[in-house]
């Protein structure tokens, strides 16, 4: 089966921890992209690829970083620098060759800091 | 960062009625329009991407509508049932590859 797989579902970190959500995807798709969720809002991007080795700070970068060593990989790390890192974080892909692509949607992480 | 406004922000609806609601977004710069369901204990899952003015998508009992000129786009639920119970998103792209959501329409049908 296709799709993007997202571990683990719940994390729980103490505060000053770097903790890393793990996003895989075997739809051979090219880009790849981080959001957060918070209640009452809508989904905000946080890093973006669209190549392996090549990826883009979205609104909220600040706090993040991300790699992307392989096509069907994307991992985000929530620093300590990160503020309010307790929060819902969907991971998503997509094609690149036309306008008006969908992207596909993982089960999310919902990382909880104490 | 884009204004994304979708309208209202909760709803219910009595089963078998119709429903619509609304996005709202800058007109300028405009390469396409997504409009996402996500049930709950679910992943967002794509319903429509629209790209020209005047689009209108149908997919069932659910259609939609764009307007790139005045920015906004409809979402038409025709006889909701209880399976459409969901939040709706919608999010334009104005290039980059990169969509900026809205808050979404908390849709609730009542049996």
């Amino acid at each position: 089966d296709g799709g993007i797989t997202q571990s683990p579902k719940y994390l729980f970190r103490k505060e000053g921890q770097n903790v890393t959500l793990s996003c895989e995807q075997n739809l051979n798709h090219d880009a790849m992209y981080w959001y957060r969720q918070d209640p009452g809002q809508g989904l905000r991007l946080i890093y973006y690829s669209q190549i392996v080795n090549d990826f883009q700070k979205g609104d909220i970068a600040e706090g993040y970083s991300v790699s992307r060593e392989k096509k069907e990989s994307f991992p985000l790390t929530v620093t300590s620098a990160q503020k309010n890192p307790t929060a819902f974080y969907l991971c998503a892909s997509s094609r690149l060759d036309r306008a008006g692509y969908e992207q596909y949607f993982g089960p999310g992480t919902r990382l909880t800091v104490t | 960062i884009l204004n994304v406004e979708q309208s209202p922000q909760s709803l219910h609806v009595q089963e078998g009625d119709s429903t619509n609601f609304t996005c709202s977004f800058p007109s300028s710069n405009f390469y396409a329009l997504h409009w996402y369901r996500w049930e709950t204990a679910k992943s967002p899952e794509a319903l429509f991407v629209m790209t020209l003015n005047g689009d209108e998508k149908k997919k069932g009992r659910i259609s939609a509508t764009l307007n790139t000129k005045e920015g906004y786009s409809y979402l038409y639920i025709k006889g909701s049932q209880p399976e459409d119970s969901a939040t709706y998103l919608c999010a334009p792209n104005q290039g980059a590859q990169k969509l900026v959501f809205g808050q979404g329409t908390r849709l609730t049908i009542n049996p």
